[in-house]
């Protein structure tokens, strides 16, 4: 049941140049998505987030996209710095109802900035 | 600033015995969840608590998993007797009224032999 995907295991990018991180979802009820960084036993901590009203949300060197109708958000990271070598995980959730609203994740890019 | 604290950070239990994970969310969030992630795969839910109740829980939450918010600060998840499948991490999240965003500890690495 991969409602999340992050089809590319891995990527690597020199220093500088720009970091562009993908997901797919297949759920159409999902209208937050959210993007999570993770160091090898550590837990997820919260990059940036879009909610389905918007196509683009920017903080500092990250810039998340999405594209409604093509199911499709990435991951801007400009300019890329060794320290953001790292998993990201790209996370959505349906409508708040209550107290709803679990994260479902993809599986996980490992991004590796070289110097 | 605020976070998520979990403990202990490793746990190692003989298969059969029963275990509680212990989370401390940010003071002032209300909502507060329970996530797994075994060795090489995705994170997946578990439960989510709200009012000192279950709001939603996954297949993998089945009756050897409880959660409890015994006082105003801890937030657990007991496992009654371990098996082996139970070994992964687990993340405590917790959550503010009216956003979106839930905040991750640190995880808590359990390990049943």
């Amino acid at each position: 049941d991969q409602q999340v995907k992050q089809n590319s295991p891995s990527l690597s990018v020199q220093e500088g140049r720009i970091s562009i991180l993908n997901c797919d979802y297949t759920n159409s009820m999902f209208d937050y998505f959210l993007w999570y960084k993770k160091y090898p036993a550590e837990g997820p901590t919260f990059l940036i987030s879009i909610s389905s009203i918007k196509d683009k949300n920017e903080d500092g060197r990250f810039t998340v996209f999405l594209n409604k109708s093509a199911k499709h958000l990435s991951l801007h990271i400009v300019p890329s710095q060794p320290g953001d070598s790292a998993v990201y995980f790209c996370a959505a959730s349906a409508p708040l109802t209550g107290a709803n609203s679990k994260l479902t994740f993809g599986k996980g890019i490992t991004l590796s900035v070289r110097p | 600033e605020p976070e998520v604290t979990q403990t202990p950070s490793h746990q190692v239990t003989q298969m059969g015995q029963e275990v509680i994970l212990r989370c401390v969310p940010i003071s002032n969030h209300l909502y507060f969840y329970w996530y797994r992630q075994i060795l090489g795969q995705k994170v997946e839910f578990l439960v989510s608590f709200y009012n000192n109740e279950i709001s939603e829980k996954s297949e993998i939450f089945d009756d050897q998993f409880s959660v409890e918010r015994p006082d105003g600060s801890n937030f657990t998840l007991k496992i009654r007797s371990t098996k082996l499948e139970d070994s992964a991490m687990y993340f405590c999240a917790s959550r503010a009224t009216g956003a979106d965003t839930q905040y991750f500890g640190p995880g808590t690495r359990l390990t049943v032999l």
